[in-house]
């Protein structure tokens, strides 16, 4: 059951470039999230949504964008990544509202 | 004032000793409560969640009281692979669609 998988797991931009990480579940559910992870600051929403075709704002979402074409995935988009994106993200989804998360296992940017 | 506010620690204990973790929250309106589990360079993983009549997972107890908006973890007789980050979790955002995570606090237990 391979739950919610993120690729890649590791990644270095230059600044400027652009790159989408990908993210998948197959446990069907609607939720899913995008969080950002910095020392010292905990994990920080960027951006969510409540099923395909509906996204919305978190705390942090200047620099991302986001889709969700279809229950399955949620690719996170860096329009012109900066050396301020560097940081570990998590993917996460869940069945629905007030339920626990699963996340995946994060992919590591470093923007140099 | 932040929305999830934990203790950062770190709590360095012997293995055996019993720790409390807390926790607080500021949206009276949250309705669900976990505490997750992050090992370094890991994904969170759910430990537990947390009721208000409070609940308890062989060495964990959690505790909530709504009234205060204070979430505790409590571990027994803890062991060397306790030794993580332990993060306070609220479902707070938008009517519950998305956590809110403490910044976590570490914990470090020794032989």
């Amino acid at each position: 059951n391979a739950g919610v998988t993120q690729t890649p797991k590791f990644q270095v931009l230059k600044t400027g470039q652009s790159m989408t990480l990908q993210c998948a579940q197959d446990m069907n559910h609607e939720y899913m999230s995008w969080y950002r992870q910095d020392p010292g600051m905990g994990l920080r929403l960027i951006h969510y949504s409540v099923g395909a075709g509906i996204t919305d704002q978190g705390e942090v979402p200047n620099g991302y964008n986001v889709s969700r074409s279809t229950t399955e995935d949620f690719p996170l988009r860096l329009l012109s990544a900066a050396p301020s994106q560097t940081s570990v993200y998590f993917c996460a989804s869940s069945p629905g509202p007030n339920t626990e998360a699963f996340f995946g296992q994060g992919t590591r940017l470093t923007v140099v | 004032r932040k929305e999830v506010e934990q203790d950062p620690g770190p709590f360095n204990v012997p293995e055996g000793a019993t720790v409390a973790f807390n926790c607080t929250y500021s949206n009276s309106a949250s309705q669900s409560f976990f505490w997750y589990r992050q090992d370094c360079r890991k994904e969170p993983k759910l430990l537990m969640s947390v009721y208000s009549s409070g609940n308890e997972d062989g060495r964990f107890t959690a505790q909530l009281n709504r009234a205060s908006q204070y979430i505790s973890l409590l571990i027994r007789d803890s062991k060397l692979s306790d030794s993580a980050t332990y993060l306070c979790v609220v479902n707070a955002y938008q009517a519950g669609t998305a956590l809110i995570f403490g910044k976590g606090t570490t914990l470090s237990v020794s032989s």
